[in-house]
C-alpha cells in the first residue's frame, strides 16, 4: 500500500501567518493527490483535488503544489476560522490511503 | 442536491458483526466513474480508508481489514452496505460513507455522510 507521512502533526501559528503542511507519498502518485479540512464533529471538507485544484467555494489562501512525492498545502495568511485538521489523500493506486493528519492552532 | 446518510448499530459487542448502511440521494450508482468508500475514524485519530464500490461493481478493500470487510450495493435502493465481522474494542470509531467519482483528475471525497459512532464494549 502507498503511506503518505504528512508534517508537522501539530502547528501553531498566529493569525496572518503563512502555513505550510507537507504530505510525502512512499511511492509515485503523479497528481492524485487530495486535501481535506475537519473540524471537531464535522465530516472532512474537501480542499483541494488533483494536487493544486482549488475545490469551489474554497477561499483563494489555500493552495496546493506538488514536487514529485511531496506535496504541500499552503495557507498564505491565516485566518481563525482555519482552526482544524488538514488530511491528505492519494487516489493513484487501487487502495486509497489518508494521511495521519496535521493540526493548526492559533 | 448530494447527500449521504449513514446507519447503523451504536453499539456492538466484540466479536459480532457490524453491519452499516449509507443511504443516498441527488446521484445515481448506475453512472459510469460513481463510487461510494466507507470511511472510519477513531476517537482522536486520523482518517482511514476502509473499501470502496465502484458504479461496476468492483470492490476494494483496505489490506489490514480486507478478511473482515464486506461492500455491496444496492442500486435500486440506493444504498451501500459495509459489514466487518468479528469486531474489537479498537474497531471503535465514527464511520463515514463519501460519495467518489473518477475523472482525469483522479477521484476524490466531495460529499460526506455525517458520520455515525460505533462502540465496541461488550
Amino acid at each position: 500500500d502507498i503511506q503518505m507521512t504528512q508534517s508537522p502533526s501539530s502547528l501553531s501559528a498566529s493569525v496572518g501567518d503563512r502555513v505550510t503542511i507537507t504530505c510525502r507519498a512512499s511511492q509515485t502518485i503523479s497528481s492524485f493527490l487530495n486535501w481535506y479540512q475537519q473540524k471537531p464533529g464535522k465530516a472532512p471538507k474537501l480542499l483541494i483535488y488533483a494536487a493544486s485544484t482549488l475545490q469551489s467555494g474554497v477561499p483563494s489562501r489555500f493552495s496546493g503544489s506538488e514536487y514529485g512525492t511531496l506535496f504541500t498545502l499552503t495557507i498564505s495568511s491565516l485566518q481563525p476560522e482555519d482552526c482544524a485538521t488538514y488530511y491528505c489523500q492519494q487516489s493513484y493506486s487501487s487502495l486509497w490511503t489518508f494521511g495521519q493528519g496535521t493540526k493548526v492552532e492559533i | 442536491q448530494v447527500t449521504l446518510r449513514e446507519s447503523g448499530p451504536a453499539l456492538v459487542k466484540p466479536t459480532q458483526t457490524l453491519t452499516l448502511t449509507c443511504t443516498f440521494s441527488g446521484f445515481s450508482m448506475d453512472t459510469s466513474g460513481m463510487c461510494v468508500s466507507w470511511i472510519r475514524q477513531p476517537p482522536g485519530k486520523a482518517l482511514e480508508w476502509l473499501a470502496r464500490v465502484d458504479w461496476d461493481d468492483d470492490k476494494y478493500y483496505s489490506t489490514s481489514l480486507k478478511t473482515r470487510l464486506t461492500i455491496s450495493k444496492d442500486t435500486s435502493k440506493n444504498q451501500v452496505v459495509l459489514t466487518m465481522t468479528n469486531v474489537d474494542p479498537v474497531d471503535t470509531a465514527t464511520y463515514y460513507c463519501a460519495r467518489c467519482y473518477y475523472d482525469s483528475s483522479g477521484s476524490r471525497f466531495h460529499y460526506w455522510g455525517q458520520g455515525t459512532l460505533v462502540t465496541v464494549s461488550s
